[in-house]
């Protein structure tokens, strides 16, 4: 069973720094790209970032709204995706999620086939 | 940035219905587009990819259609759990982005 299971949300000041991590299993994570996607409370869905897998490069995407300030990166010994937020802004809280692209053949298609049950980021003084 | 415009933004119906919801995209994504269902308290879970393409378990009343810039998601026969918000996605170009959703709730 394809499980995602993402930590290290919490309450943090503006301007501080939180490190998330999304633990799979059930898959052979190092095949897949992952990408984070948020939901501000009460709204829409947000792409946030976007890793490809190693031997696409493990290169990375960004959304405007946090380039520079967020680094995605990824651990396939250990099976684990994580998202460096520094610089955070009160307009980044919001429920982050982990979630796994659809494989196709070799590749991956840029949807989200599976998704970890979130993580709570509240940024306020 | 792509910009995807659902509508309309909150659907009342009776179970039993047919539940039919639009996605408008700013410039053509061909088919590229997915569908999601997002539960309260859940997270989203893919339904239909690249426009029209069923994803894994997803029972045959979900369907969507649609190329270039208009899309439909169909549920031929509302079931009491059918009863969420759904978001649009699309895949053509970076940045990845999603609609604004629309729910459909019971009337």
């Amino acid at each position: 069973e394809v499980q995602l299971v993402e930590s290290g949300g919490g309450l943090v000041q503006p301007g501080r720094s939180l490190r998330l991590s999304c633990t799979a299993s059930g898959f052979t994570f190092g095949d897949y790209a992952m990408s984070w996607v948020r939901q501000a409370p009460g709204k829409g869905l947000e792409w946030v970032s976007f890793i490809r897998s190693k031997p696409y490069g493990g290169t990375t995407e960004y959304a405007a709204s946090v380039k520079v300030r967020f680094t995605i990166s990824r651990d396939d010994s250990k099976s684990i995706a994580y998202l460096q937020m520094n610089s955070l802004k009160t307009e980044d809280t919001a429920v982050y999620y982990c979630t796994r692209h659809k494989k196709f053949s070799s590749s991956w298609y840029n949807y989200f086939d599976y998704w970890g049950q979130g993580t709570l980021v509240t940024v306020s003084s | 940035e792509i910009v995807l415009t659902q509508s309309p933004a909150t659907l009342s119906l009776s179970p039993g219905e047919r539940a039919t919801l639009s996605c408008r995209a700013s410039q053509s994504v061909s088919s590229y587009l997915a569908w999601y269902q997002q539960k309260p308290d859940q997270a989203p879970r893919l339904l239909i990819y690249d426009a029209s393409n069923r994803a894994t378990g997803i029972p045959a009343r979900f369907s969507g259609s649609g190329f270039g810039t208009d899309f439909t998601l169909t549920i031929s026969s509302l079931e009491p759990e059918d009863f969420a918000v759904y978001f649009c996605q699309q895949r053509s170009n970076w940045p990845l982005t999603f609609g604004g959703g629309t729910k459909v709730e019971i009337k």
